[in-house]
């Protein structure tokens, strides 16, 4: 067990729909980070958040968008769905600061578009 | 940006022998590699990690080698086992920014009797 949590686990939207995921992080980590797995792929990132910021983002187009709480927690929204953003939706969470951050996944949130 | 590339994409090995996956990366700033272990339908699980300051990090049956100079870093699993059986997936990133992985595409693992 990680002590990231991810909800929902599995869920299906139409295209063009919006879907919201949620992330709880680790006890005492600040940092959570979101990555898409396609099929067959290695994840992929989508953006940080630190401090309720994003702090860094990956090859993803502005309807991928995401919030970090006070506590830490996250969440992430994409709209306008294509079929393509089927896939499974991974929040990592970590702890910023010197020495370097081992990150630790959450289970994932199976999402497919139809 | 980084980029990541992992050989072999397959890999199949009679239980007992050894495995080696070697992966390199393009940005000489990254300066630590992840090495996770992914198994059907769940998250991808950090099974061992080495930052850029240790040449050799070893755990029981695992370890991982890193050539700075050369930006190749490679996991060996020694005596497998069928429940090594998985995708292993290499990873990069720069330290204060370790949240940023670079994946590399995967190796999947098969451990046969």
């Amino acid at each position: 067990e990680t002590g990231v949590t991810q909800s929902p686990t599995h869920l299906i939207k139409t295209r063009g729909q919006q879907v919201t995921l949620r992330c709880s992080s680790q006890s005492g980590h600040n940092t959570v980070s979101w990555y898409q797995q396609a099929l067959g792929q290695g994840p992929q990132f989508i953006f940080q958040y630190y401090r309720e910021e994003e702090n860094g983002r990956g090859n993803f187009p502005p309807r991928f968008s995401g919030l970090q709480f006070p506590n830490y927690s996250s969440e992430l929204n994409v709209n306008a769905l294509e079929l393509d953003d089927s896939a499974l939706y991974l929040c990592a969470s970590s702890l910023q600061g010197p020495g370097g951050n081992t990150i630790y996944f959450g289970e994932g949130s199976w999402l497919t578009v139809v | 940006g980084e980029n990541v590339e992992q050989h072999p994409s397959t890999l199949s090995v009679q239980e007992g022998d050894s495995a080696v996956i070697k992966c390199t990366y393009s940005d000489s700033a990254s300066n630590y590699f992840p090495w996770y272990k992914q198994e059907l339908g769940k998250r991808p699980q950090l099974i061992i990690d080495i930052r850029s300051n240790v040449g050799e990090k070893k755990d029981q049956r695992i370890a991982v080698t890193l050539n700075k100079t050369a930006k190749h870093f490679s996991l060996h699993i020694t005596e497998t086992q069928p429940e090594d059986s998985a995708v292993y997936f290499c990873a990069a990133s720069i330290t204060g920014t370790a949240s940023k992985l670079t994946f590399g595409t995967g190796t999947r693992l098969q451990v046969t009797l």
